[in-house]
């Protein structure tokens, strides 16, 4: 069982490039989310979706487009990076209800310089 | 708003003492939940611990166990006969269930390191 699958692991942006974070969950949860960690500020969450084809804003969203075509993934992507998303950035899932709270993927750390 | 406070970014004890790392919230819900994550130098996120607020019994897994005080919002976690595996980031998190999207609201964390 491979839970939550992110990808890539390491990625370093030039200003202004676009690119989209990869997740995929395995677990048939409806459930998925994206958080960025930052020194100091924990983890905080950028987009959220409760099913295929309905997502929503989390608290910092500004900067991130996503979609939810299938209920296995939830691909993050940032139009044009600044400086400002150089961040860790984790996906997670879980199923409604479930009492454990999420699974998280392992995370990727983006640079944008 | 939820708003979940670790005032303690970073502490250290020896190995095999017991260490308490502090959180409160601040909630206007009745019913919820409570989270503990640590988070090693793998940077993989791990529930270590969680507590339903209906739940007067402190929750307890192995070597961890909170204090859960609804009146008080706190919710501190103590590791008892620490050991050098222990050695992380550990994370504070609160989630209303059954509304939405329950969504996890984060402390900004404690870096716990463990002396040999």
């Amino acid at each position: 069982n491979a839970g939550v699958t992110q990808t890539p692991k390491f990625q370093v942006l030039k200003t202004g490039q676009s690119m989209t974070l990869q997740c995929a969950q395995d677990m048939n949860h409806e459930y998925m989310s994206w958080y960025r960690q930052d020194p100091g500020m924990g983890l905080r969450l950028i987009h959220y979706s409760v099913g295929a084809g309905i997502t929503d804003q989390g608290e910092v969203p500004n900067g991130y487009n996503v979609s939810r075509s299938t209920t296995e993934d939830f691909p993050l992507r940032l139009l044009s990076a600044a400086p400002s998303q150089t961040s860790v950035y984790f996906c997670a899932s879980r199923q409604p209800g479930h009492v454990y709270g999420y699974t998280f993927g392992s995370g990727t750390r983006l640079t944008v310089v | 708003a939820q708003t979940v406070t670790q005032s303690q970014p970073e502490m250290s004890v020896q190995e095999a003492e017991t260490v308490t790392l502090s959180c409160t919230y601040d909630t206007s819900e009745s019913n919820y939940y409570l989270f503990w994550y640590k988070q090693p130098p793998s940077r993989q996120m791990i529930l270590v611990i969680r507590q339903e607020a209906y739940k007067q019994q402190n929750a307890t897994e192995n070597r961890f166990s909170v204090n859960f005080q609804k009146a008080a919002k706190s919710f501190s976690l103590k590791i008892s006969d620490s050991q050098l595996g222990d050695t992380a980031m550990y994370f504070c998190a609160f989630m209303k269930p059954f509304q939405g999207a329950q969504k996890l609201v984060f402390g900004q964390g404690t870096r716990l390191t463990i002396n040999p």
